[in-house]
């Protein structure tokens, strides 16, 4: 069965550092998304990608934050500096159809980033 | 913008006892219902849908919702519960292009 992998499982990293989480989304799939969890807490949506651009994004994700598809498989989010509050698990997922709508999100295993 | 609440952040019970999860939604159009299950240090996966028909969705592992519009609820139920159910849970609501999570029910089965 087609998956979302995400890489690498985990990522430590120092305040102030940049990192780059990446996913590879299903290879049909057309809708793309990241989402975070912090620990103990609910997912939280970031941002959703289609077509190149960004599609919708939440408050959370600020100027540190940025979404790229940088060739035909790839779907990357980077911090541009990373604070002890980014500490989280970072989930890509995507989805076939257009606009989202009665499809599934497919997510990945998740990415744990801890800011030290 | 669509909102979800869950009732209950943390249900005890023992094996074989009936479950019910509470879950609300808010979102004035359609919406897409899921319900997703997190195994301890595992990732999302999604245990049942709703998108449109029949208000009784079945899902894996025995698992089964129920979407009453005129509440804007989407409560899961399972008869008969195992210990392997210990997870957390979480109800989702699409209401546009994103979907949003509620706060989850932690899930602990007692053997």
């Amino acid at each position: 069965e087609p998956e979302v992998t995400q890489t690498p499982s985990h990522q430590v990293t120092q305040m102030g550092q940049e990192v780059i989480l990446r996913c590879v989304p299903i290879s049909n799939h057309l809708y793309f998304y990241w989402y975070r969890q912090i620990l103990g807490q609910k997912v939280e949506f970031l941002v959703s990608f289609y077509n190149n651009e960004i599609s919708e994004k939440s408050e959370i994700f600020d100027d540190q934050f940025s979404v790229e598809r940088p060739d035909g498989s790839n779907f990357t989010l980077k911090i541009r500096s990373t604070k002890l509050e980014d500490s989280a698990m970072y989930f890509c997922a995507s989805s076939e159809l257009v606009r989202g709508m009665d499809t599934e999100a497919f997510f990945g295993q998740g990415t744990r980033l801890t800011v030290v | 913008a669509q909102s979800v609440s869950q009732h209950n952040h943390h249900v005890i019970l023992s094996e074989a006892a009936s479950l019910e999860l509470g879950c609300n939604y808010s979102y004035g159009g359609t919406v897409n219902l899921f319900w997703y299950v997190q195994y301890p240090g595992q990732h999302l996966q999604l245990l049942l849908k709703y998108f449109s028909g029949d208000p009784l969705v079945k899902g894996i592992k025995g698992f089964e919702a129920e979407f009453i519009k005129s509440k804007f609820s989407f409560n899961l139920r399972k008869p008969s519960v195992q210990w392997s159910d210990t997870a957390e849970y979480f109800c989702a609501v699409r209401g546009d292009d994103k979907i949003i999570f509620g706060k989850g029910t932690r899930l602990h089965i007692l053997p």
